[in-house]
């Protein structure tokens, strides 16, 4: 059974700062993996998407990677803006989607 | 039409009730999923829909069911709402697999 794991659960960082938000799974046998963005009460709004064959995927100041062979991947955020806040979501598909829990971030003025 | 449009957006019903969730996905968009997000969790995938056939379900009791149609548009069901059935209910839809999904905005239900 598929388990995908978002760490940290919570960030709270100063704008302008650069981060990591990470993501890993169980099994690696998925055909994508899509990064999502959930602001409070509001439906996912969709960051990024990478495919099983592709390593990384750049969307703005947004870097997304995948390494399938140790179940992980990373969110790059540069230079963090307090608009970002919001909690950010991982999942990964397998016919249908399986997600994290979240990272909820906060970025402070 | 573009993206995917759920309704209502906010809806109460009592305990014991049965309550229908709808959802409109863009043409060419022939697999749709539906999830349930309760406060503080990631979405659990509930069931999904190819082509008006379920191709798949979470672990989730019958009394949890769904339809999809021609026009791309789907319907979520639930009967005998429990209080643990308060949840953000959200629609995804796909026109393939190395596409993705695209989310609706969300229906909250609250059952009281």
């Amino acid at each position: 059974k598929q388990e995908v794991t978002q760490i940290p659960a919570a960030l709270s960082v100063p704008e302008g700062e650069n981060l990591v938000l990470n993501c890993s799974f169980t099994d690696s046998a998925i055909y994508n993996l899509q990064w999502f963005r959930q602001d409070p009460g509001k439906g996912l709004t969709s960051l990024l998407l990478i495919q099983s064959s592709q390593r990384e995927q750049t969307s703005g100041r947004l870097n997304a990677s995948l390494d399938k062979s140790s179940g992980r991947s990373t969110l790059y955020i540069a230079a963090s803006q307090p608009g970002d806040s919001a909690t950010y979501l991982c999942a990964v598909e397998e016919g249908d989607m399986r997600f994290g829990a979240g990272t909820r971030l906060t970025v402070k003025p | 039409e573009t993206g995917v449009t759920q309704s209502p957006t906010h809806l109460i019903k009592t305990r014991g009730q049965q309550v229908t969730l709808r959802c409109s996905s863009q043409s060419g968009h022939n697999t749709v999923s539906w999830y349930q997000q309760a406060l503080g969790q990631g979405p659990q995938f509930i069931f999904q829909y190819y082509r008006e056939e379920e191709n798949g379900r979470g672990n989730f009791p019958p009394r949890f069911s769904g339809l999809q149609f021609p026009n791309y548009s789907s319907e979520l069901n639930v009967n005998a709402l429990e209080l643990d059935d308060s949840a953000l209910y959200l629609c995804a839809s796909s026109p393939g697999i190395v596409y993705g999904y695209t989310f609706g905005s969300g229906t909250r239900l609250t059952v009281v």
